[in-house]
């Protein structure tokens, strides 16, 4: 079963916009890890924002924040304010212990700024 | 500077010859990782090492083989390449093995197996 599922292949967004990136995960475990990744064309992998599963609070980093719903199994990316160089691929990643803390990936979704 | 380095950065080769790719962290990570990410741009891990020791070893070919001489660099060495092994191989590192470590990519390496 596919732990990650990112619903979304590809967005459109225009500049100085918000875009919300969907991501749900699926696991059993009770602790567990969120992150978000952004892939830019040029290739090397950004560590973007980490949601832990008993964080109280919405992640933040920037312009970048997480909107994570536990009940709904969902951590979504928000990214405001969008920039041209927001245009890259970004990827929702799960940790959990049942899986031997390994990085489980979501399919990817490919955002695209508009000027 | 750079916290997880690789070389090379591209790699263009013939079918059947042996190959490898370097990793090295800077930033005093026990564990380190390979991944490879395929045309469709999906990640996945191949393995993982603590301290120099193999922790996970995903269903990879056995072409495929990992060594960590210490535990700031893990190298991939790769016998008999074959043309489906063309993808981009990323090295990664964390502290530890918690759920909330985050782990940090190197630039990757772009394998294209002629």
């Amino acid at each position: 079963a596919q732990k990650i599922t990112q619903t979304q292949p590809g967005m459109f967004v225009q500049e100085k916009e918000a875009v919300t990136l969907d991501c749900t995960y699926d696991t059993s475990d009770q602790s567990y890890g969120l992150f978000w990744y952004k892939q830019p064309s040029s290739g090397e992998m950004i560590f973007l924002i980490y949601q832990g599963s008993y964080d109280e609070q919405n992640a933040t980093e920037g312009r970048y924040s997480l909107n994570f719903q536990k009940a709904r199994k969902s951590a979504n990316l928000v990214i405001s304010a969008s920039q041209l160089g927001d245009s890259a691929m970004y990827f929702c990643a799960m940790r959990e212990e049942s899986n031997d803390y390994k990085l489980s990936f979501g399919a990817g979704t490919t955002v695209t700024v508009r000027a | 500077d750079t916290a997880v380095s690789q070389t090379p950065k591209y790699l263009v080769t013939q079918m059947g010859n042996d190959k490898s790719i370097k990793c090295e962290q800077n930033l005093g990570h026990d564990t380190m990782y390979w991944y490879k990410q395929d045309s469709k741009k999906f990640l996945k891990i191949m393995f993982s090492y603590n301290n120099k020791e193999l922790i996970i070893n995903e269903t990879v070919p056995n072409r495929f083989s990992p060594k960590s001489p210490d535990k700031a660099h893990l190298n991939l060495h790769i016998n008999s390449l074959e043309l489906g092994d063309s993808a981009v191989y990323f090295c990664a590192s964390n502290g530890g093995a918690g759920s909330r470590e985050t782990q940090y990519f190197g630039p990757g390496t772009r394998l294209l197996v002629l």
